[in-house]
């Protein structure tokens, strides 16, 4: 059964720094990886999709990567700023359902 | 273009109660979804459709009922409410296969 865990549960950083968040599978079957970010009592918002075949996709100030064979992804996170305040969640895609992650909060302080 | 919606944004309802969750798309999307979000843990599939006419269970289907008579609507049913189901819930959409999926606003709902 696929198992998705994301670490840290918390992070706070000051404002400027750049950042990791981790994200791992126990599964290496999988379709594609997706990372959301979801702000206080709002819905989730698509940040990237890696399919299978990728090892990284790049938006902005973020970068995903992918390494299926060890089951871990990361969301670099550049140069942060205080409005990328949010819970960060991965999930990945198997067998055409999404199994998620619980999360990672992250804080910027001014 | 609304996107996704979903009704209402809170309810409060007595154990035994039954009500239904409703959500919209005018995305046009196939693929449609049910979640629900406990805390301190991630999503969990409730039922999910790939088109009208076509629904399947997810990760906790139990005491849960969905339909899908259109592509534009996926309601959820819990058919007599128990403490544990007090969660939010989140309906998404995408195109099919393995697209990235559109989350709905969710409902925040309290069974006492």
């Amino acid at each position: 059964k696929q198992e998705v865990t994301q670490i840290p549960a918390a992070l706070s950083v000051p404002e400027g720094e750049n950042l990791v968040l981790n994200c791992s599978f126990t599964d290496s079957a999988i379709y594609n990886l997706q990372w959301f970010r979801q702000d206080p009592g709002k819905g989730l918002t698509s940040l990237l999709l890696i399919q299978s075949s990728q090892r990284e996709q790049t938006s902005g100030r973020l970068n995903a990567s992918l390494d299926k064979s060890s089951g871990r992804s990361t969301l670099y996170i550049a140069a942060s700023q205080p409005g990328d305040s949010a819970t960060y969640l991965c999930a990945v895609d198997s067998n055409y359902q999404l199994i998620w992650g619980a999360g990672t909060k992250l804080i910027i302080k001014p | 273009n609304a996107g996704v919606t979903q009704t209402p944004k809170f309810q409060v309802l007595k154990t035994g109660q039954s009500m239904t969750l409703q959500c919209a798309q005018d995305m046009n999307h196939e693929y449609m979804s049910w979640y629900r979000q406990d805390p301190g843990m991630g999503l969990r599939l409730i039922h999910y459709s790939v088109g009208a006419g076509i629904t399947d269970q997810g990760e906790v289907p139990n005491g849960y009922n969905v339909s899908r008579s259109t592509t534009e609507d996926f309601p959820l049913r819990l058919l007599s409410a128990a403490p544990s189901q007090t969660s939010v819930y989140f309906c998404a959409t995408k195109v099919g296969g393995t697209d990235t999926q559109y989350f709905g606003p969710g409902t925040r709902l309290t069974v006492l």
